[in-house]
């Protein structure tokens, strides 16, 4: 069974700075995606970046940008010139490209993201 | 972006009732709707999947009677917590997915049992 892991509960930043925030998975299937996702107060669930994992590039949204290690099975989210609304609750996510259950998703345990003014 | 609308947001039950939680795909037709289950500073925990006409399958050490779900439609998903107790309060979470799509969230439900 696949498993992902975030060994920060908390990590805090100062905005304009940039901070990372780190995962790791476990996986038996080569063809799967991972995402991450950030829950502010609200608690509703946002995308934030995916990859796929047959691709080599690493995936970028504006201010946010993963370094994918498939050899390495590491996944981390690079959030570039913080800003406060930033700040919330952030998941990584597996999900396999193959089967039936699409959009099954496997999530870490959170990272807690402060930014401070 | 694809919408799912989950209703209601919050809702206060008393113990020994039971309280039914919708989740509407508002834009498209959901191939596959999830079920998640998240306390407070912690993760989604994955409580059932449910395809359209068909009975929902539930992860382990998920009570089938006591949570029950409903895939009538394309749109549509409800989960019924039967006989809800103190214990069962807790934030719900929808999510629906059709095809290779990823998956799109509900807003949540707050539920407390008083």
């Amino acid at each position: 069974a696949q498993t992902v892991t975030q060994s920060q509960p908390e990590m805090s930043v100062q905005e304009a700075e940039t901070v990372t925030l780190s995962c790791t998975y476990d996986t038996s299937e080569s063809d799967y995606y991972l995402f991450w996702y950030k829950q502010p107060p609200s608690r509703q669930m946002i995308l934030v970046i995916r990859q796929e994992a047959y691709k080599q590039q690493n995936a970028t949204e504006n201010r946010f940008s993963v370094n994918f290690q498939k050899a390495a099975k590491s996944f981390s989210l690079k959030i570039s010139d913080s800003q406060l609304g930033d700040a919330a609750m952030y998941f990584c996510a597996y999900r396999y490209a193959g089967g039936t259950s699409y959009g099954k998703l496997t999530f870490g345990q959170g990272t807690i993201l402060t930014v401070h003014p | 972006g694809a919408v799912v609308s989950q209703h209601p947001s919050w809702v206060i039950c008393k113990s020994g009732t039971s309280v039914k939680i919708e989740c509407r795909s508002l834009d498209f037709q959901a191939t596959t709707m999830f079920w998640y289950r998240q306390f407070p500073k912690q993760s989604l925990m994955l409580m059932a999947t449910s395809n359209e006409g068909s009975k929902a399958t539930y992860e382990q050490g998920v009570e089938k009677d006591k949570f029950l779900i409903n895939h009538a439609s394309l749109t549509l998903s409800t989960l019924t917590v039967t006989s809800a107790h103190p214990e069962d309060s807790s934030f719900y979470i929808c999510s629906a997915s059709y095809f290779e799509r990823e998956a799109f969230f509900g807003q949540g439900t707050r539920l407390t049992v008083v």
